[in-house]
């Protein structure tokens, strides 16, 4: 199994709501990244996680709140969000978290905020 | 700051010509160097990766990497109308672990 799973692959959610992104992965990967893109634009690191524990914030704002439940699971919890927060919210995975490590991507969730 | 820089294109090429895409990077002491290609509404997908100096091959794909000049090149051969799509360069420098993607270039192969 060679596929990061991502869930829901669109969601509309209005700036008082709350919702989650998930993200799944079985190859035994030990790093999980959040990514945000916009149109036109390349993707944009938010958050790192390396073996479950956190490692990069990129100063992403609190509204934007990552979990890593366990080694295969990361979600993004989404609350009080902002029209400019929408964009392609991805996940990704690799192997380990070294300076060589090839990115796996999900299919990304299209999220819009109204 | 740390940057990759591409030209957004579109690059046009006809079906079975070689198309050339471009990357320059910033940060002199970064290692790795990786080509992603992205369809339109589409997640970024792993095509080549290149650690040193020099060309390798991959079926259509070569990838070039000029250390020394901090350039790296993405050729096709043989383009395909299916080769249509954004192709990101992306870098990891020497410090922390964040690949820095480029702006990505569009590439329309024509039929």
């Amino acid at each position: 199994d060679t596929e990061v799973t991502q869930t829901p692959k669109h969601l509309v959610m209005g700036m008082t709501n709350k919702k989650s992104l998930k993200c799944e992965q079985h190859m035994g990967h030990r790093a999980m990244y959040w990514y945000k893109q916009k149109a036109k634009k390349p993707p944009e690191l938010m958050f790192v996680y390396s073996y479950e524990k956190l490692s990069i914030n990129e100063s992403v704002p609190s509204r934007f709140s990552p979990e890593c439940p366990n080694s295969s699971l990361l979600n993004l919890h989404l609350h009080a969000l902002q029209p400019e927060d929408s964009a392609l919210y991805l996940c990704a995975s690799s192997q380990d978290l070294r300076d060589d490590e090839k990115l796996f991507f999900g299919s990304g969730t299209q999220l819009s905020v109204l | 700051q740390k940057e990759v820089e591409q030209n957004s294109g579109p690059l046009s090429v006809p079906e079975g010509a070689i198309a050339s895409l471009n990357c320059t990077y910033s940060d002199r002491g970064s290692q790795s160097f990786f080509w992603y290609r992205q369809y339109s509404g589409k997640s970024p997908e792993l095509i080549m990766s290149i650690y040193s100096n020099g060309d390798k091959e991959d079926g259509r794909f070569t990838a070039q990497l000029n250390k020394a000049s901090q350039y790296v090149s993405l050729l096709i051969r043989d383009s395909q109308p299916s080769d249509s799509a954004t192709y990101l360069c992306a870098v990891n420098p020497l410090e922390g672990f964040k690949t820095i993607f480029g702006a990505g270039t569009r590439l329309f192969v024509k039929a």
